[in-house]
């Protein structure tokens, strides 16, 4: 069965450092996801992808994350000057449409995280 | 605002006890409920939606729009069934998951 993959699985850095999160969607999925769990607190949405352009990013997306489909492939999050504050397990998820015409919303897919650490 | 609470953030029975996790949520559209699971050093995977109406693994889990909640609910746990359990919605303006904080169930043998 087809997963979402993630890659590293954890991330140490410097703060200030420039960190780039990997993850290859599921293969014939249209839609790509970011979120964030910090330590003892819930997953939240950071950022969602369609058609090669953000569509939506929450509050939390600000000037320092950037996402790119740079190939087929790979969907990545950089996060451009860390903080400690980042210290967090990042999640990706992918799926197939949504279908605001159906009136179902489809499943989302996660990968298994990267944690990272900022020190 | 878009909301989801679920009080519990530990919760332990017996194996073979019925368990109910809660949900409740705070959405002024027609939002999607989900229940998502994560087994131990696994990812998150979808359990249920309420849309679908189904049950699995034995578990199941009715939209109640009056009390705006969403509980999970098994009559007899299993050990296989201790894991962290996220309630989620999705709303009807976007494609965006907001989770409630998660509940970390343990079936004690």
């Amino acid at each position: 069965e087809p997963e979402v993959t993630q890659t590293p699985s954890h991330q140490v850095t410097q703060m200030g450092q420039e960190v780039i999160l990997r993850c290859v969607p599921i293969s014939n999925h249209l839609y790509f996801y970011w979120y964030r769990q910090i330590l003892g607190q819930k997953v939240e949405f950071l950022v969602s992808f369609y058609n090669n352009e953000i569509s939506e990013k929450s509050e939390i997306f600000d000037d320092q994350f950037s996402v790119e489909r740079p190939d087929g492939s790979n969907f990545t999050l950089k996060i451009r000057s860390t903080k400690l504050e980042d210290s967090a397990m990042y999640f990706c998820a992918s799926s197939v449409a949504v279908g605001f015409t159906t009136g179902m919303k489809n499943e989302q897919f996660f990968g298994p995280g990267t944690r990272l650490t900022v020190l | 605002a878009q909301r989801v609470t679920q009080p519990e953030k530990l919760l332990s029975v017996f194996k073979g006890a019925p368990v109910e996790l809660k949900c409740n949520y705070s959405y002024s559209g027609s939002p999607e409920l989900f229940w998502y699971v994560q087994y131990s050093r696994q990812r998150l995977q979808l359990l249920l939606r309420h849309i679908s109406r189904e049950s699995i693994k034995g578990f199941t889990a009715d939209l109640n729009k009056g009390e705006t909640s969403f509980h999970l609910k098994k009559p007899f746990a299993q050990e296989e069934d201790s894991a962290m359990y996220y309630c989620a919605l999705i709303g009807n303006t976007g494609n965006q998951f907001y989770f409630g904080t998660g509940t970390s169930l343990t079936v004690i043998p």
